[in-house]
């Protein structure tokens, strides 16, 4: 079935540091693809998507590009702040049950200053 | 602007009791979904209402019940609990068919102990 792997954590950065995280999946056609961050003892929000092959999703510095040759969508920030710390996860919408998200296992972010 | 409220934010429970989690959604989303979130192992679906009316399991259904009471509000029951459903519990919503792709909407979660 449909499934999302990203890179294992956590990743600790220092205060303006270039971030990768890397998302792969494997799915059954084109889904669309999704970041979301949890900041601690919240809830899950959505940070970006894109629908379709060679979209490139942004928000709040953070961007991330559908590889449908890849089958990737690895998230990236130029410049992380103390704030960006927090879990992401990856996600891509699973046809098999209504408008539900598969997520990735969440990769924890550590920044420090 | 309340979003997605679940109650109760905390609660213990001891081996075999059973529990109700209750969800709102003030949006009025079509579609709502519980997830569990376990260290090491992602948010996974447990059901989902497409609509109202309509539940269907998701991929760690067993042990679990839910109700789709009304366009808002969306139950979880667990009628015999076991230790492994400590977890943390969310419920989501999102306007479903026809709306923005993938747009989920959270609640704070609900942290849930068997003893």
């Amino acid at each position: 079935g449909d499934s999302v792997t990203q890179m294992e954590g956590p990743v600790t950065l220092s205060e303006e540091a270039f971030l990768t995280i890397n998302c792969t999946y494997t799915a059954t056609g084109y889904p669309s693809l999704f970041w979301y961050v949890q900041y601690p003892g919240e809830g899950l929000q959505l940070l970006l998507k894109a629908t379709k092959a060679d979209d490139k999703g942004s928000n709040k510095g953070f961007e991330a590009t559908y590889r449908k040759e890849t089958t990737s969508f690895h998230l990236e920030k130029g410049s992380v702040q103390v704030s960006d710390s927090a879990v992401y996860f990856c996600a891509l919408e699973a046809w098999q049950a209504g408008t539900a998200l598969i997520f990735g296992k969440g990769t924890t972010l550590s920044v420090s200053s | 602007n309340a979003g997605v409220t679940q109650t109760p934010k905390f609660q213990v429970l001891k081996t075999g009791q059973s529990m109700t989690l209750q969800c709102a959604q003030d949006m009025n989303h079509n579609s709502m979904y519980w997830y569990r979130q376990d260290p090491g192992m992602g948010l996974r679906l447990i059901y989902y209402s497409a609509s109202e009316g309509t539940t269907d399991k998701g991929e760690v259904p067993n042990g679990y019940n839910v109700s789709r009471l009304n366009k808002r509000e969306f139950s979880l029951r667990l009628e015999s609990a076991a230790p492994s459903q400590t977890s943390v519990y969310f419920c989501a919503s999102s306007e479903g068919e026809g709306g923005p792709t993938g747009e989920l909407f959270f609640g704070e979660g609900s942290r849930l102990t068997v003893l």
